[in-house]
């Protein structure tokens, strides 16, 4: 069974920081990995998608990588703002019926 | 202006009472979802559909029950069998097959069981 884990649940950084957030997953026979925000309240907002295929995907101050061989992803965040402090989450898509795992998500909140 | 909408915003419920969530879509995808979101926890399926007439249970099935008439609708009844419905419920939906796809998802409706 597909576990996707993110650690810490939650970070709290100043303004300006560059960070990195890490996801981790037991089977390696993922389709794609994707990053997801989430608002207070809110539904999801895709933010990147990777196939499987692709070692990394980038959007703005946004950067993805996947090292599917050793169940691993991370998103890295430039030059963090306070617009920044939302949930991440990750999730995988696996199997014919693409059903996607998610993990419990990184709290994020960015300090002016 | 296309999209995903879920009815209603806020739900209340008394306790031995069936609801349904209303999910619907525009944007013309085959399939779609049903998750679950409790505090601190990722989200977990309850029910997809790949196509109009069919769906599957998702990991958490139990104590819910879908329909999926019409390719732009899957609403969602919580029956009185779910014992700790209070949660966040969210839809999505995806293009059907493609690696490449993505989810979209509705903004979500919070029930809450009196």
């Amino acid at each position: 069974k597909q576990e996707v884990t993110q650690i810490p649940a939650a970070l709290s950084v100043p303004e300006g920081e560059n960070l990195v957030l890490n996801c981790s997953f037991t089977d390696s026979a993922i389709y794609n990995l994707q990053w997801f925000r989430q608002d207070p309240g809110k539904g999801l907002t895709s933010l990147l998608l990777i196939q499987s295929s692709q070692r990394e995907q980038t959007s703005g101050r946004l950067n993805a990588s996947l090292d599917k061989s050793s169940g691993r992803s991370t998103l890295y965040i430039a030059a963090s703002q306070p617009g920044d402090s939302a949930t991440y989450l990750c999730a995988v898509l696996t199997g014919a019926n693409s059903k996607l795992t998610f993990g419990k998500g990184i709290t994020l909140s960015v300090r002016p | 202006d296309g999209g995903i909408t879920q009815s209603p915003k806020y739900l209340f419920r008394k306790e031995g009472q069936n609801v349904t969530l209303s999910c619907e879509q525009n944007l013309n995808h085959d399939a779609m979802y049903w998750y679950r979101q409790d505090p601190g926890q990722g989200l977990r399926l309850i029910y997809y559909s790949q196509i109009v007439n069919d769906f599957q249970k998702g990991d958490i099935a139990e104590g819910y029950s879908v329909s999926r008439e019409k390719k732009e609708s899957f609403p969602l009844t919580v029956t009185s069998a779910q014992k700790n419905p209070t949660a966040f419920y969210l839809c999505a939906s995806s293009p059907l097959g493609g690696s490449g796809d993505t989810q979209y998802f509705g903004p979500g409706t919070r029930l809450t069981v009196l």
